[in-house]
């Protein structure tokens, strides 16, 4: 059974970094293919893929995030982290981390997400 | 970037089919997943590669892919299908991209 769980902090301030984690289980990120990513959504609104960490530690970034995201793995301890830098108001929303599909390209199991508000 | 182009709500009443559409730039050459999110909730993936369902997904779920329009199709529709619903594709110059999402309202 693959769970995953969204952990840090629930307010940071403006230009703060935020740094969260997605500890899973269920499943090996030395697996082939297999990736995990991190998806947010700002109150009432869509969902906005923003990184992703791959078994082979090639990563992907929202390209107009890029410079701000940072997504590490650490495989002992079935982790993904997520860093993001120069925090504003507008990142406010639920940060949810996700599996990805082990032969596609959807995302199949999704953590409960945290909600992260950013004010001062 | 690529762009997905959803209804921002349709209404239908129970025991009828819905149909939830989803625009993009000769996207019947992508793969097309469909997520379903009740308010409070993690989204739920319902089908993936256009028309496959993941294990526990009712029948009733479905989906298609052609040309310039996916669809998500419901059939019967009970009051516990009411939520928001996205589309998902990945695009080689975006990635992984969503669409805005539509508000089944199950009257």
């Amino acid at each position: 059974q693959i769970t995953l769980t969204e952990s840090g902090p629930t307010l940071v301030k403006p230009t703060q970094t935020l740094t969260l984690t997605c500890t899973f289980s269920g499943f090996s990120l030395t697996t082939s293919g297999l990736g995990v990513a991190w998806i947010r959504q700002p109150p009432g609104k869509a969902l906005e893929w923003l990184a992703l960490n791959y078994w082979n530690d090639d990563k992907r970034y929202r390209p107009s995030l890029r410079s701000r995201l940072t997504v590490t793995k650490d495989t002992s301890k079935n982790q993904v982290v997520l860093t993001m830098t120069n925090m504003d108001p507008v990142d406010t929303g639920t940060y949810y981390c996700a599996h990805r599909h082990a032969v596609g390209l959807s995302f199949d199991y999704w953590g409960q997400g945290i909600l992260v508000t950013v004010s001062s | 970037s690529y762009v997905l182009t959803q209804p921002p709500s349709v209404s239908v009443a129970p025991g009828q089919t819905a149909r939830i559409t989803c625009g993009g730039n000769n996207i019947g050459s992508k793969r097309v997943h469909w997520y379903q999110q009740k308010p409070g909730q993690a989204p739920v993936l319902v089908v993936y590669d256009d028309s496959d369902r993941p294990s526990g997904i009712p029948e009733r779920f479905s989906g298609s892919n052609s040309g310039n329009t996916a669809t998500l199709t419901i059939s019967r529709v009970e009051a516990g299908d009411e939520a928001d619903y996205y589309c998902q594709v990945w695009d080689s110059s975006s990635d992984w991209v969503f669409g805005g999402g539509t508000k089944l309202t199950v009257l």
